[in-house]
């Protein structure tokens, strides 16, 4: 059974940066052709992707959030994280961290993060 | 403002049936597969179509998917009270190297 779980703080302060983690298991982060993106939601909002992280290490970032975002992954802890400085108060969304092999897979259970002072 | 456009709302009641359009342009829809999501107030989106027309294990045949150009669509046949919902179109885009989703569509069933 393939899941991904999110965890991290829940709420941080405006300029501060976010650090999130995302655990999988059930597969692998070397499987050819896997990535593990992250993917945020505005309450009341659509879903906007964030990065991806691919099985070889090659990697993607959303045009408009790239100088802020930064992800990595440890296939020895089966760990993907993702870093977004500069918090601001409309980065305030649920994360969800993704499996993308056709398409986004399968989704994590999300952790809503508050920005707020 | 989203990159795939997507009706806010529909409706329809039990046994009907309902499509959502999803348009978009040759980067995304125009040249890769389209993706339906569908999600529950509090709850993850769960993968409902993927490569335009094809249905995840588990999915009621109800739903079904298909492209035409640069736009996609969902069709839910046999609408039940259940499926009330909100809906997303997704879709790879190749000017931006990343995934795009529609704002969404909140379907009633009245």
């Amino acid at each position: 059974q393939i899941t991904l779980k999110e965890s991290g703080p829940t709420l941080v302060k405006p300029t501060q940066t976010l650090t999130l983690t995302c655990t999988v298991s059930g597969f692998s982060l070397r499987s050819n052709g896997v990535g593990v993106g992250w993917i945020r939601q505005p309450p009341g909002k659509a879903p906007e992707w964030l990065t991806l992280i691919y099985w070889d290490d090659d990697k993607r970032y959303s045009p408009s959030l790239r100088s802020r975002l930064t992800v990595t992954k440890d296939t020895s802890k089966d760990q993907v994280v993702l870093t977004l400085t500069n918090m601001a108060p409309v980065d305030t969304a649920t994360y969800y961290c993704v499996r993308i092999k056709y398409g986004p897979e399968n989704w994590g259970q999300g952790i809503l993060v508050t920005v707020s002072s | 403002q989203s990159v795939l456009t997507q009706p806010p709302s529909t409706s329809g009641t039990p046994g009907q049936r309902v499509t959502i359009s999803c348009s978009g342009n040759t980067s995304n829809i125009g040249t890769n597969y389209a993706y339906w999501y569908q999600q529950f107030p509090g709850t993850a989106p769960k993968r409902l179509i993927f490569r335009n027309d094809q249905r995840p294990s588990g999915v009621p045949d109800r739903f079904s998917g298909s492209k035409s150009g640069t736009s996609a669509s969902l069709v839910i046949s046999g609408l039940r009270s259940e499926d009330e919902a909100d809906y997303y179109c997704a879709a790879w885009d190749d000017s931006l190297s990343g995934w795009v989703f529609g704002g969404g569509t909140k379907l009633t069933v009245l």
